[in-house]
Parts: structure tokens; sequence; C-alpha cells
């Protein structure tokens, strides 16, 4: 079946510009998650949903990053006023349901977002 | 979660098997080992994960020390599209509310030829 699907898979943008990153999470999970990923680090946690709700949000650095999941399927995470420090890659993941200790996440393929 | 600490590096000859070690001193008796690898350009993809014995699947095996403070992750015959940076996480489990993930900077093995 189909794997969880980012877009756009590049995205460069100019300081100070608005933009959104999309995840279509593998079909029927309720829990998606978002990481960022700079070089040559592992992934560094954004963003948990379960449902249409963010059960937790500690991992957004700060108020200009925001995500929503409306209908509790496809996630929309929005960067405000970007700075040449957001340029990573963003991964977005999905599992079954959080609630056990067995579920493994599903990780997409990520967007890279280069602001210059 | 615990914290974690793996080598930065290692290489395999292709075919042999891949021992990918980790320590995690600081474990609590319920939280879990995770491995992930990602492969260049691609997201992380699951392994294995286990919490005090021993666990296998079709693509890894995954060995817990019995004081639980170091793992190793092996790979029985690997190939050269094994080549990856392997991530060991642990993990809380889910009662504890804690269902991200934290990645450390993994360990990167080439497999050689």
């Amino acid at each position: 079946g189909a794997g969880v699907s980012q877009t756009p898979s590049n995205k460069v943008t100019e300081k100070g510009k608005y933009v959104e990153l999309r995840c279509d999470p593998i079909s029927g999970h309720t829990a998606l998650y978002w990481y960022r990923q700079s070089l040559g680090q592992g992934p560094e946690f954004l963003i948990y949903f379960q449902g249409t709700g963010a059960a937790d949000d500690s991992g957004l650095p700060n108020d200009r990053f925001f995500a929503v999941r409306p209908e509790g399927s496809v996630s929309t995470l929005k960067i405000q006023r970007t700075e040449r420090g957001d340029s990573a890659v963003y991964l977005c993941a999905s599992s079954p349901y959080a609630g056990a200790n067995d579920n493994e996440q599903f990780f997409g393929p990520g967007t890279r977002l280069t602001v210059l | 979660d615990a914290k974690t600490t793996q080598p930065t590096s290692m290489d395999c000859a292709e075919g042999r098997a891949a021992n990918l070690p980790c320590n995690h001193s600081t474990i609590s008796g319920n939280e879990y080992v995770y491995w992930y690898r990602q492969i260049h350009s691609q997201g992380p993809q699951y392994i294995i994960h286990g919490l005090k014995n021993n666990e296998t699947n079709e693509m890894a095996s995954l060995i817990i020390t019995e004081d639980r403070k170091s793992s190793t992750l092996i790979l029985p015959h690997a190939t050269l599209r094994d080549t990856a940076v392997y991530y060991c996480i642990v993990r809380a489990p889910s009662g504890a509310g804690s269902y991200q993930l934290t990645f450390g900077k993994g360990t990167k093995l080439s497999v050689i030829p």
C-alpha cells in the first residue's frame, strides 16, 4: 500500500517568506508526527497529533512554527517569516495509534527546505 | 528518555555480519530499545525493538544485555543496500506520554564490496 507522502520534495524560499509543507499519512493511521533534520544530525521532534488535536507541540522551536490536521488525516506544517536557520529536511511520520509500545513510526521521504 | 551512545562510524565487508553496538546505561526498567536506520536521502525506517528479551525479525536481530545497559543490532549478512545511518533509541512506554522518538547522531555503517 501507499506509504507516507510529503509535498513538495524540495522547497526553496527567501528569508521572511511563508511556507507550507504537506504530509499525507498512511490511511487509517491516527497518530502523526513532524520532525526536523539538520545536516549531519538525527531527526528532532517537533509536534505530534493524535487525531485532529496536537497532543504534544513541545518540539516546535518558536511561534513562527505551526501545524494543523483539521480532519485527522493530512497535516500541514506552516512556517512564518522564514529564517536561514530553518533550512533543513522536514520529516513526517505516522503510526496506527500512539498508545502501544510496539508502535513503529512510518516515515515519509521528507521535504528539503532551503531558505536563501 | 535515556541517552544512548553509539560509535560514529563502522565498516563491514559485504556478506559478513554487521554488529552495531549501543550503550544506554541510564535506561529505566520500562523503557524500550528501538533501532531505526536511514538510507541516504530517505526517511528513517524501523528495524526492530525490544524490552528485555532478544528479538529477531526478517531484517535483524537485537541482543540486549541482561542488565539492559547495552544492546547490539546484528545484520546477519550485510549487503551494499544496508549502507545507512543506524539509530539506537530508548523510548519510554506509551503510558508515560512520550510518543516521539529521540534520535542521536547514530552510526554510519558502510558496507564494503
